[in-house]
């Protein structure tokens, strides 16, 4: 059974850095286009970043620079590094599984991150 | 900035069929944008209904369809439910790795 589980969202303050974590089982994170899509509260979603096979990312203008997506294959986890973090990134992060790059087959339940001083 | 637009609400009598829209704030749709739709109820992550237009993700019931209508992607409900009542998102894919998703509709069951 697939299985995605986020990890690491919390309170931070603006301008500080925060790595979510998202744990996969039932499948193998490098053979698939992994992405993590957030929704700020009351609001819709949002893709943030996607990691094909090949190790190649992409972004979304509004977290271009500041965001890195990685994955570790030996321990089959995805990671988003956050960093200068503002209020407009608050939001519930869910990290989703593409078989293709076209859209999300299975998504996490996702983790809250508060921006806030 | 490419804007895919969606319907914010729309509402449906139950037993009734509905078409949810989405669009392009500049251009048509077309299977080329590989239009993906998901069902997000409140406190919930989204469940994925249809991709690649007309492909209906594993469990997913024949009342949801897929289609293109005219310039727009379309997701049909037939013999709306209580329980269909929920947010609806349309995803597009633009090419080099991004993917867009629409603002959603609220979809009203009543």
């Amino acid at each position: 059974e697939v299985q995605l589980v986020e990890s690491g969202g919390g309170l931070i303050q603006p301008g500080g850095s925060l790595r979510l974590s998202c744990a996969a089982s039932g499948f193998t994170v490098s053979n698939n286009y992994m992405n993590w899509v957030r929704q700020a509260p009351g609001k819709g979603l949002e893709w943030v970043s996607i990691i094909f096979g090949d190790g190649s990312t992409f972004y979304a203008d509004s977290v271009k620079g500041r965001f890195t997506i990685s994955r570790d294959n030996s321990k089959n986890m995805l990671y988003l590094q956050m960093n200068s973090l503002r209020a407009e990134d608050t939001a519930v992060y869910y990290c989703a599984r593409g078989p293709l790059r076209v859209f999300f087959q299975q998504w996490g339940q996702g983790t809250l991150v508060t921006v806030s001083s | 900035q490419t804007v895919v637009t969606q319907e914010p609400s729309f509402s449906v009598s139950p037993g009734g069929t509905v078409t949810l829209t989405c669009g392009l704030s500049s251009g048509s749709v077309s299977t080329n944008y590989y239009p993906s739709w998901y069902q997000q109820t409140p406190g919930q992550a989204p469940r994925t209904l249809i991709y690649s237009t007309y492909t209906r993700s594993s469990g997913v019931p024949d009342r949801f369809s897929g289609s293109i209508l005219g310039n727009k992607a379309a997701l049909t409900i037939t013999g709306a439910q209580a329980d269909d009542e929920s947010d609806y998102y349309c995803v597009l894919y633009m090419g080099s790795g991004i993917l867009v998703i629409g603002g959603g509709t609220k979809l009203t069951v009543l």
